[in-house]
C-alpha cells in the first residue's frame, strides 16, 4: 500500500529489555514524526526528522529513547532498558508540504502504530 | 506551552442525530488545526485540516470551524451513523517565529463517540 507502515504491530518486552520499532513513511515524504500515545490519552510528540536530520527531539522522555533515520526514509525508534511506564502505542507520521488553495499545507499521515507492553 | 482540551470526553447518541464536538486551545499562534478519527487498534485518519487564515472546512457530512481569536474549533457531524463511532482527536500545529511550521502537533485527549442504531 501507499500509506505509512509500522512494525511490529505488537511488542511485549520484559522490564529492562531493549526494543526497536520501525517506521516506513510514505515514499517521498520529507518530514517524519514519532508520537507516544498512552491509554486513554491523545498522542504526544516525541521527535521530528527532516530527511535524515533530527531537528527536534524535545519530546523524548529520557536518554533511554533514541531515534534515527540514517538515509532519510525508514526510521527506527529504540528504547533501552524498558520500564513499565514506557507501555504505550508508538505512532509514526510522515508529511509533505503541498499547496492547497494557495496555502502551504503540511498534512500528516499516520501509521497504525506499535503497541508496546512492558511487563 | 500549548494546551488542547476537548469536550465532551465521551458522547453517546442515537443514529441520525446532528452533533458537535468541541476543541479549545490556549495559544492562538497556530499554523493550522487538524481533526482526526481513531478507530480501536488503528492509527489516525485525517478528517479535516483548517489553515489559520480559514474559518471552516467541509467534507461530506463533516464541517469544522475555527475561531483562532477565542482559541476554539468545533467539528459538526450531520446525520450521524453507527459507522461514525470512533475517537475524535483535535490537534494544533503551532506557528513558529517567522510564520512557518514543521508540524509538531499538540493533541487533545479526544472525544469518544458512540452512535447506536
Amino acid at each position: 500500500g501507499a500509506g505509512v507502515s509500522q512494525s511490529p504491530r505488537y511488542k511485549v518486552a520484559k522490564r529492562g529489555q531493549d526494543v526497536a520499532l520501525r517506521c516506513d513513511p510514505i515514499s517521498g515524504h520529507v518530514s517524519l514524526f514519532w508520537y507516544q500515545q498512552a491509554l486513554g490519552q491523545g498522542p504526544e510528540f516525541l521527535t521530528y526528522f527532516q530527511n535524515e536530520a533530527q531537528l527536534d527531539k524535545s519530546g523524548l522522555p529520557s536518554d533511554r529513547f533514541f531515534a534515527e533515520r540514517p538515509e532519510g526514509s525508514v526510521s527506527t525508534l529504540k528504547i533501552q532498558r524498558t520500564q513499565q511506564e514506557d507501555s504505550a502505542v508508538y505512532l509514526c507520521a510522515s508529511s509533505l508540504i503541498v499547496l492547497r488553495d494557495g496555502l502551504r499545507v503540511n498534512e500528516q499521515f499516520f501509521g497504525p502504530g506499535t503497541r508496546l507492553t512492558v511487563l | 506551552k500549548q494546551e488542547v482540551t476537548q469536550i465532551p470526553a465521551a458522547l453517546s447518541v442515537p443514529e441520525g442525530e446532528n452533533l458537535v464536538l468541541n476543541c479549545s486551545f490556549t495559544d492562538s499562534a497556530i499554523y493550522n488545526l487538524q481533526w482526526f478519527r481513531q478507530d480501536p487498534g488503528k492509527g489516525l485518519t485525517s478528517l479535516l485540516l483548517i489553515q489559520s487564515s480559514q474559518r471552516e472546512q467541509t467534507s461530506g457530512r463533516l464541517n469544522a470551524s475555527l475561531d483562532k481569536s477565542s482559541g476554539r474549533s468545533t467539528l459538526y457531524i450531520a446525520a450521524s451513523q453507527p459507522g461514525d463511532s470512533a475517537t475524535y482527536l483535535c490537534a494544533v500545529n503551532p506557528r513558529l517565529y517567522g510564520g512557518t511550521s514543521y508540524g509538531k502537533l499538540t493533541f487533545g485527549q479526544g472525544t469518544i463517540l458512540t452512535v447506536h442504531p
